[in-house]
């Protein structure tokens, strides 16, 4: 079964410093990754999607993330924290199979001080 | 093209009572899932439509049950509410494929349902 784990619930940084969350995946198959961010009362926005191809994958507001299958892992990255990046981060995982359906991480809170 | 509408956008029920939340997707999405938010369980699925069939279930009970019409709007439903049935309920339409795959999920505001 696809599972997502999301490392570290509440992640701090300054602004115009690194943002790094973490994220890595279980998938039997190989996965489809996704990454969404979700601002205070509103819905998920997507910021990128691994689906095939190349590893590093390039997403809106600046944000990217590498695939690397070895570790499991899909981390998203920012090289330059802005104080409009501070929002709650999911990373999710689609299971194959004629389905839309995605398996989300218990989300990452982040904080841009000034 | 206006994005997936969601409505009421807060609601407040007491125990026992049953709710109906309402999804409009994307114009030309026939893909409908339909997702729980709470601070203690995080994002889990509830349901999946596609072209008016459920395609897809989740670990609920019963009370839980959703449809979607010709027009691909779609309607969940909660049964004798529960207190622990607070949340933030989450729509997202896809676009037209079947099969699933990489097709980008695109999520409405969200219902902010309170049990009192």
């Amino acid at each position: 079964a696809q599972s997502v784990t999301q490392l570290g619930s509440h992640v701090s940084v300054s602004e115009g410093a690194l943002v790094l969350l973490r994220c890595n995946y279980s998938s039997s198959v190989p996965p489809y990754l996704f990454w969404y961010v979700q601002y205070p009362n509103q819905g998920l926005q997507l910021l990128l999607k691994y689906t095939t191809g190349a590893t590093l994958v390039k997403g809106i507001n600046g944000f990217e993330a590498e695939f690397k299958k070895s570790e499991t892992s899909f981390h998203l990255t920012k090289p330059s924290a802005h104080m409009s990046d501070a929002a709650e981060y999911f990373c999710a995982v689609r299971p194959g199979g004629a389905t839309n359906k995605l398996i989300f991480g218990t989300g990452t809170l982040l904080a841009v001080q000034p | 093209k206006a994005g997936v509408t969601q409505t009421p956008r807060y609601l407040i029920k007491t125990r026992g009572q049953q709710v109906t939340l309402s999804c409009s997707p994307i114009s030309g999405h026939r893909s409908v899932s339909w997702y729980q938010q709470t601070p203690g369980q995080g994002l889990q699925f509830l349901f999946e439509y596609f072209s008016e069939t459920q395609r897809n279930k989740g670990n609920f009970p019963g009370r839980f049950s959703g449809r979607q019409f010709s027009n691909s709007r779609s309607e969940m439903n909660v049964s004798t509410l529960e207190l622990g049935d607070s949340a933030l309920y989450l729509c997202a339409s896809t676009d037209k494929k079947a099969s699933g795959g990489a097709d980008t999920q695109y999520f409405g505001p969200g219902t902010r349902l309170t049990v009192l």
